[in-house]
C-alpha cells in the first residue's frame, strides 16, 4: 500500500536560513511524487512534482525536490528560506500514468522566524 | 490563475444533521476531486468524478456520503447524517485531464459537526 511519512511535524528556522523538509514514501512501483504548501486561508498549492527523469526537480518559489529512489526519499529542500514561506507543506504520491487518488502526508508545519 | 472556490469556509452543524458542501471547480475542467483533513491527520482522498459518475472512492466515501454536478458549474459533496467524525477540513479539487499533471485545490470548507 502507498504511504508517505513526513517526520517532521513543526520546523522553525530563521529567515535567509537554509531548509530542508524530509518525506519518506512506501510505494511499490516507480512513483508519482508531488509537495503542496498551504498558507493559512489558501488552498493547497503544487510547488514541485517528479515523474521521471532528472532526479533533481525545480519548482516555484525557489524551491527544489531531489527523489532519491535508494532511500525513498522526496526531500524539499530551498537555500534562502523568506518570512512569506511559512505555512503547511504536505508531500504526497500517486501511481501511474492517470492521476487517480494522492496519498498525502500528515504535513510539516514551517515556522520563520525573522 | 484560476481558482477553485469552496463555499461556505466554516459550517456548523448538528450531529445528524444533513450537510451539503459547495465547490465551483475551474470552468473547463473534466475530473473532480473531494479529500478531506481530520484535525492532525493526513490529508485522505475520497472520492473522484468524472462525465458525470464516481470513478474511484476511498473506504471512507461510504453510504452517508454522495457527489454531484448538479448544474454542469457546481460540484457537491453531501453528508447525509453527520457524525461527530466527520468533522474536518474538505478540500474539493479539479484537475483538466485527469493525467499527472496538477490538482487545482480549492481553500476547504471546515466542517465542525456538535
Amino acid at each position: 500500500a502507498q504511504s508517505v511519512t513526513q517526520p517532521d511535524i513543526h520546523i522553525t528556522v530563521s529567515e535567509g536560513a537554509s531548509l530542508e523538509l524530509r518525506c519518506n514514501y512506501s510505494y511499490g512501483a516507480t512513483p508519482y511524487l508531488f509537495w503542496y504548501v498551504q498558507s493559512p486561508g489558501q488552498g493547497l498549492q503544487l510547488l514541485l512534482k517528479y515523474f521521471s527523469g532528472d532526479t533533481l526537480v525545480q519548482g516555484i518559489k525557489g524551491f527544489e525536490a531531489e527523489f532519491k529512489r535508494s532511500q525513498s526519499s522526496f526531500n524539499l529542500r530551498k537555500p534562502s528560506v523568506h518570512w512569506s514561506d511559512a505555512a503547511e507543506y504536505f508531500c504526497a504520491v500517486t501511481r501511474g500514468s492517470t492521476l487517480g487518488r494522492l496519498y498525502f502526508g500528515r504535513g510539516t508545519q514551517l515556522t520563520v522566524w525573522p | 490563475e484560476p481558482e477553485v472556490t469552496q463555499t461556505p469556509s466554516h459550517q456548523v452543524t448538528q450531529m445528524g444533521q444533513e450537510v451539503i458542501l459547495r465547490c465551483v471547480p475551474i470552468s473547463n475542467h473534466l475530473y473532480f476531486y473531494w479529500y478531506r483533513q481530520i484535525l492532525g491527520q493526513k490529508v485522505e482522498f475520497l472520492v473522484s468524478f468524472y462525465n458525470n459518475e464516481i470513478s474511484e472512492k476511498s473506504e471512507i466515501f461510504d453510504d452517508q456520503f454522495s457527489v454531484e454536478r448538479p448544474d454542469g458549474s457546481n460540484f457537491t459533496l453531501k453528508i447525509r447524517s453527520t457524525k461527530l467524525e466527520d468533522s474536518a477540513m474538505y478540500f474539493c479539487a479539479s484537475n483538466p485531464t485527469g493525467t499527472n499533471e496538477k490538482l487545482f485545490f480549492g481553500s476547504g470548507t471546515q466542517l465542525s459537526v456538535l
